[in-house]
Formats: C-alpha cells, structure tokens, sequence
C-alpha cells in the first residue's frame, strides 16, 4: 500500500527556515517524480515544486531561490527545505506521488502545516 | 489568483446534475496538456477524481464525468448525492509545474 506521512511543520517567524519530510512507502520516490503542493488557510491548492526521476527540479516563481526539493534515496524521502519565509507561505504542505510532467497527482500525504508569524 | 479559472460555487438538490467548468489559456490547456480533476472533503487532503480529461480512476462512481475542449474542461456530477459536498479542483500544466484551479464549493441542498 502506497503511504506518505510528512512532517516538519511549525510555527515559524518571518525570516526563518524549516525543513518539511514525507516518508513514503509501498514505491520507490527516486523511481517517481514527486511533488510539494500548498494550500494556504482557506485558499486553493498551488504547485509549489516538483522532482523528476532524473533528479530536474522546478520551483513556483513565489518560491523560486528560497525553497529547495530534494530526495534521500536511502531513506526512501522526500525534501523541501524553506528559507526566507513569509507571512504569504503559510499553508498545508502536501507531498504527492506525480504520474508525470502533465499528469495526475496519484497520491497524496496528509499535509503538514508551516505557519509563518511573529 | 489561480492559472485556471473555476467558479466559488455551485449547487443542487439530491438527484439533480451540476457542471463545474474550468477555464485556461493557449500555455496550459489550451496547449493540449490534460486536465485532471480532484475532490476535496473537509479536512483531507485531495484525491483524484478524474484523470486524463475523462478518465475515471477504480473506485470512482461513473456518477462523475469529465470533458475537454479548447482551453476549458468540464466535471458533471448527475445523481448528486449529500456525500458528493465537497471542494473540486481542477488540474492541468504550465511552465513545468502542475496548476490548479481555484476550487469550486459543491452545495447539495
């Protein structure tokens, strides 16, 4: 069974950083193009960065330069680190199992949530 | 403000049918990336409704229905049912990223 469980969310001021994780099982993520979608309080959901197999990244212009996806293979997880962070990139982060550049989200975690205050 | 266009809300009594249409441009659907549509219920995390235009995945009632033309897409929901409130969002691809619609409200009354 497909399972991914993020975690990494908090409470953090304006300026700061966090890392958010989602652990999967049941597939390979180094196998999959993976996805970081946000749904900030309220709001609809926005693609924030996705991975390819072969290891491209691509980002949201809003996020671009501040926030980086990676993988670790052996642990089989998936990565966003945020620094910088603003008021506007308070939200639930989700991760989600990507079927490919202009497919379907095919599973998705439970979200996480990154509030950004002072 | 979301890359593709949906309406707030949309409603109807039990039994009846709704469209929830979407709306893009020449650099997203228009440009033949496939739509993919999404339910969202209270407090949970999405989950793929349809896929590939009109594709239902296992699981989904054939209740739900989706189309493509040009630069929208269509969800019609017929039979609805009081489990069928939720969130729906739409789906498709631009400048390497996956986006979405803003998300329409579904009200059975």
């Amino acid at each position: 069974e497909v399972q991914l469980v993020e975690s990494g969310g908090g409470l953090v001021q304006p300026g700061g950083s966090l890392r958010l994780s989602c652990a999967a099982s049941g597939f390979t993520v180094s196998s999959n193009y993976m996805s970081w979608v946000r749904q900030a309080p309220g709001k609809g959901l926005e693609g924030v960065s996705v991975i390819y197999s072969g290891g491209s990244t691509y980002y949201a212009d809003s996020v671009k330069g501040r926030f980086t996806i990676s993988r670790d293979n052996s642990k089989n997880t998936l990565y966003l680190q945020m620094n910088s962070l603003r008021a506007e990139d308070t939200a639930i982060y989700y991760c989600a199992r990507d079927q490919g550049i202009d497919q379907w989200l095919v599973n998705w975690g439970q979200g996480t949530l990154v509030t950004v205050s002072s | 403000q979301s890359v593709l266009t949906q309406p707030p809300s949309v409603s109807g009594a039990p039994g009846q049918r709704v469209t929830i249409s979407c709306t893009g441009s020449s650099s997203n659907i228009g440009a033949g990336y496939d739509v993919h549509w999404y339910q969202q219920l209270p407090g949970t995390a999405p989950k793929v409704l349809i896929y590939g235009n009109s594709n239902r995945p296992s699981g989904v009632p054939d209740r739900f229905s989706g189309s493509k033309s040009g630069t929208s897409a269509s969800l019609a929901i017929t039979g609805l049912q009081a489990e069928d409130e939720a969130d729906y969002y739409c789906q498709s691809y631009d400048s390497s990223l996956k986006v979405f619609g803003g998300g329409t409200k579904l009200t059975v009354l």
